[in-house]
Order: structure tokens, then C-alpha cells, then sequence
């Protein structure tokens, strides 16, 4: 399966904390996304890094990319309750249209 | 002005009946995609039209067939409804075909009893 992976499925915090999903794919890529899911809602994009970068900042998101593990980190700092949503990471291919989306990971921040 | 729109968002229908589900994008992109996500949040591709060209054509069924109008239009019909057809498709627009920013709609949740 081209799926990717993200971990943890579910993480829980206290609102002020730091969250961290880690996102791993299996193929090269062009770039990786992150989306966000609030319950019964479609995605949101959030933030986009190609596969030459390195790190990319958005407000109080950090992204981290290393392609030579196939993987991705989200770390969203200083948490609300207004992030909790589901999480996913989305990777596309040099030469074909397709996102292959991971599996998500849940997060709920306490308030 | 929603941007990414879909109709009906909940959609409850007996077995082996034919439905339909529309999407519409005042976005001016060129590319529209639709997705199933499943109970377990799964999201994958089905199909993606490129200025009405199908360019993506999953292992789908082929119960499952999109239809494009227009740019601006992405229509999914789906025959002979059977329980594992039950989830939330989404549709979804992006500006050309190179991996850049989607946008989604709100979702339309299948329900075949």
C-alpha cells in the first residue's frame, strides 16, 4: 500500500503544551503537505515543504522534512483547544497527480 | 462564497438505488478530485479531471462514475449502492496538476442501509 503513516493515531494534551505528529511515506517525493480535519469538516490545508527543504515555519507550526528516512514531523507549539482536529500528511510524486494521504493522527487539547 | 461546495452533505439510501453527489469550486482552478475517506479515517483518491480531462482513474468500481461539466463541476454518480459504499466522499480543487495546495469541501456522508 502507498499509504503513509503517521504517529501517534491519537495524542492528548494540556492546552499551552507543545504537540509532535511524525508523518513516514515510501516513496521519493515532490513535496509533503499537512492538512487539518476538524470533526465533520474537509481538510485544510496548513503548511507545504518540497523535497529540497529542510524546515518551514507557519505561525505556531514547524514542519521538519528528511528525505533520507521518508519522514516528516508537525510540531505545533503553545496548543489551544481550538487544534484539536486530525492531523494528516499528504506527499505527492514527481510525474504522477496523486496525494497519498496518511493515516492521520488524532489530537485533543485539554482545556 | 464557499469555495469548495458539495451536495446533499448527508445522503442516508437503500441498497442497490442510484445516487448522486455534486461539487462545485469558484475557485477558477482547473483540477478537481473526489476522495472516500472511510470509518476509520482512511482518505483515498478515486478520481481527479484536469480542465474535464479524467486524469486519475483509481481501482474503483466501476459503479463509480464522475462526471465533469465543466472546469468548475465535478459530479460523482454512483449505481447499484451496496453497504462498503457507505463513508464521506470528499471533492477537493487545486490549481493545476503539480502536487501544489488542495482545496476540500465540506463532505458528503453516504449512508446505504
Amino acid at each position: 500500500s502507498q499509504q503513509g503513516e503517521e504517529d501517534p493515531q491519537a495524542l492528548s494534551i494540556q492546552e499551552g503544551e507543545n504537540a509532535t505528529m511524525n508523518c513516514s511515506y515510501k516513496t521519493s517525493i515532490n513535496n509533503l503537505q499537512w492538512y487539518r480535519q476538524n470533526s465533520g469538516r474537509g481538510l485544510v490545508h496548513l503548511i507545504l515543504i518540497r523535497s529540497n527543504e529542510r524546515e518551514k515555519h507557519s505561525g505556531r507550526l514547524r514542519v521538519t522534512l528528511d528525505t533520507s528516512k521518508k519522514s516528516s514531523s508537525l510540531l505545533i507549539t503553545a496548543s489551544r483547544a481550538a487544534d484539536t482536529a486530525s492531523y494528516f500528511c499528504a506527499t505527492t510524486t514527481s510525474g504522477t497527480y496523486k496525494y497519498i494521504f496518511g493515516t492521520g493522527t488524532r489530537l485533543k487539547v485539554l482545556a | 462564497d464557499t469555495a469548495v461546495s458539495q451536495t446533499p452533505k448527508y445522503l442516508v439510501t437503500q441498497m442497490g438505488n442510484d445516487k448522486s453527489i455534486k461539487c462545485e469550486q469558484n475557485l477558477g482552478h482547473d483540477t478537481m478530485y473526489w476522495y472516500k475517506q472511510d470509518s476509520k479515517k482512511f482518505l483515498k483518491i478515486m478520481f481527479s479531471y484536469n480542465n474535464k480531462e479524467l486524469i486519475i482513474n483509481e481501482t474503483v468500481p466501476n459503479r463509480f462514475s464522475p462526471k465533469s461539466p465543466d472546469k468548475a463541476h465535478l459530479n460523482l454518480h454512483i449505481n447499484s449502492l451496496e453497504l462498503g459504499d457507505s463513508a464521506v466522499y470528499f471533492c477537493a480543487s487545486s490549481q493545476g496538476t503539480s502536487g501544489l495546495t488542495q482545496f476540500f469541501g465540506p463532505g458528503t456522508r453516504l449512508t446505504v442501509l
